[in-house]
């Protein structure tokens, strides 16, 4: 079975600078997707960033980016010069490639204030 | 246009009462998902289907019973309410047609509140 582990459930940083969410998950799988889902105070899930397993390059969208370490099954989202608008919770989330139902299996999320 | 919409987006009501939620997504997409975030915002899938068949139904209490009149549908009818069944109740949709799969699209959530 996937699991999908966030370790900080807390995170604040000062608008402009930088911050990392770190995400580990575990799976036997080669073929997968991971996800960063963002969740503001609307409630409203908000895809961030998505990336493929057999792609080695890290995806990146704008001032989001991640580091995807395959071997150390670790997928961290770095927020470059935060925004008051980035505070909001942040889930990583796993999904199977192969034999796919597309069912996504979250971690805990973690909790990003950004402040001014 | 809203691309996932779910109604209502809060709801209250008195334990034992049957409710449903009604999902719809005008993304074309093929798969459509209920899941349950709970109080301490974990997010868990409940069901899932697939042109209109369950393909995912997850250890969730029979008294859920999810609803697919056609492939843009997802409804979530819940009987005898309890108070543990207050959560949000996300419906989403993704597209597993092609290898490509795409990412899940979320409704806003309903807010289930039971008193």
């Amino acid at each position: 079975a996937q699991t999908v582990t966030q370790s900080q459930p807390e995170m604040s940083v000062q608008e402009a600078e930088t911050v990392t969410l770190s995400c580990t998950y575990d799976t036997s799988e080669n073929n997968y997707y991971l996800f960063w889902y963002k969740q503001p105070p609307s409630r409203q899930m908000i895809l961030v960033i998505r990336q493929e397993a057999y792609k080695q390059q890290n995806a990146t969208e704008n001032r989001f980016s991640v580091n995807f370490q395959k071997a150390a099954k670790s997928f961290s989202l770095k927020i470059s010069d935060s925004q008051l608008g980035d505070t909001a919770m942040y889930f990583c989330a796993f999904m199977k490639g192969s034999g796919n139902t597309g069912k996504l299996i979250f971690g805990q999320g973690t909790t990003l204030q950004v402040k001014p | 246009d809203t691309a996932v919409s779910q109604t209502p987006k809060y709801l209250v009501t008195q334990m034992g009462n049957d409710k449903s939620i009604k999902c719809e997504q005008n993304l074309g997409h093929d798969t459509m998902y209920w899941y349950k975030q709970d109080s301490k915002k974990f997010l868990k899938i409940m069901f899932s289907y697939n042109n209109k068949e369950l393909i995912i139904n997850e250890t969730v209490p029979n008294r859920f019973s999810p609803k697919s009149p056609d492939k843009a549908h997802l409804n979530l009818h819940i009987n005898s309410l309890e108070l543990g069944d207050s959560a949000v109740y996300f419906c989403a949709s993704s597209s597993q047609v092609t290898s490509m799969n795409t990412e899940a699209f979320f409704g806003q959530g309903t807010r289930l509140t039971v008193v």
